[in-house]
């Protein structure tokens, strides 16, 4: 079984300061990770995703995470927030099945409501 | 491209009544999926289909809970009878096709029901 863990559930921070949202995840076997934002009202847009290779990886609005094996992390950043990164933002995972690919899937975390302050 | 529709957005009911969500996914997206997403949570998966066959209803309460695909383009769910605690977004999300591809996920923007 796999499972998400968003360890704040909500961040404030001011307008223009770096901000890092924390995502730990536990799986028996092989996942993707991604990070998708949910603007209020809205549905889920897909920030960026970690399939394999460099475990930097860089999404859309200027966010960027790291994928951490060891510590199996997928924590999210941004150096320079803005007022309209306001929003709530999960953190999944998608289980791999050996021989069949992803399972499409995804098993999301609870989510951090970023508060972005002027 | 069109995105994922879903009708109504917005949905007031008593408990013990009945209701329908539809969903229409991408074209050529051959999986869709249906998500509950309570109030200050994530969203949890209730059914999975591939073309018009479920992969994957484990989280689907099926005493209540039911959904087609029937031709293996638009989804309906169904409530019957609503509880309170169903009270909630009902997401629904098509990709590509399961087992290949990124495995992203497009979404839908939710229809939200209230059960009074």
């Amino acid at each position: 079984a796999q499972s998400v863990t968003q360890l704040d559930s909500q961040v404030p921070v001011f307008e223009e300061a770096p901000v890092e949202l924390r995502c730990n995840y536990s799986s028996s076997v092989s996942v993707y990770l991604f990070w998708y934002v949910q603007y209020p009202n809205q549905g889920l847009q897909l920030l960026l995703k970690y399939l394999s290779g460099s475990t930097l990886v860089k999404g859309i609005n200027g966010f960027e995470a790291e994928f951490n094996k060891s510590q199996t992390s997928f924590h999210l950043r941004k150096p320079s927030v803005h007022i309209s990164d306001t929003a709530e933002y999960f953190c999944a995972v998608s289980p791999l099945i050996h021989g069949s690919g992803n399972t499409g899937k995804l098993i999301f975390g609870q989510g951090t409501t970023l508060q972005v302050k002027p | 491209e069109a995105g994922v529709a879903q009708s109504p957005r917005y949905k007031i009911i008593e408990k013990r009544q009945s209701v329908a969500f539809w969903c229409n996914p991408i074209s050529g997206h051959a999986t869709l999926y249906w998500y509950q997403q309570i109030l200050g949570q994530g969203p949890k998966l209730l059914i999975q289909f591939q073309n018009n066959g479920v992969v994957d209803d484990s989280q689907l309460p099926k005493d209540r809970f039911s959904a087609e695909r029937l031709k293996g383009v638009d989804s309906t769910l169904k409530i019957q009878p609503a509880k309170l605690e169903d009270s909630a977004v009902y997401l629904c999300a098509s990709s590509l096709i399961r087992g290949s591809g990124t495995g992203e996920l497009f979404f839908g923007e939710g229809s939200r029901l209230t059960v009074l």
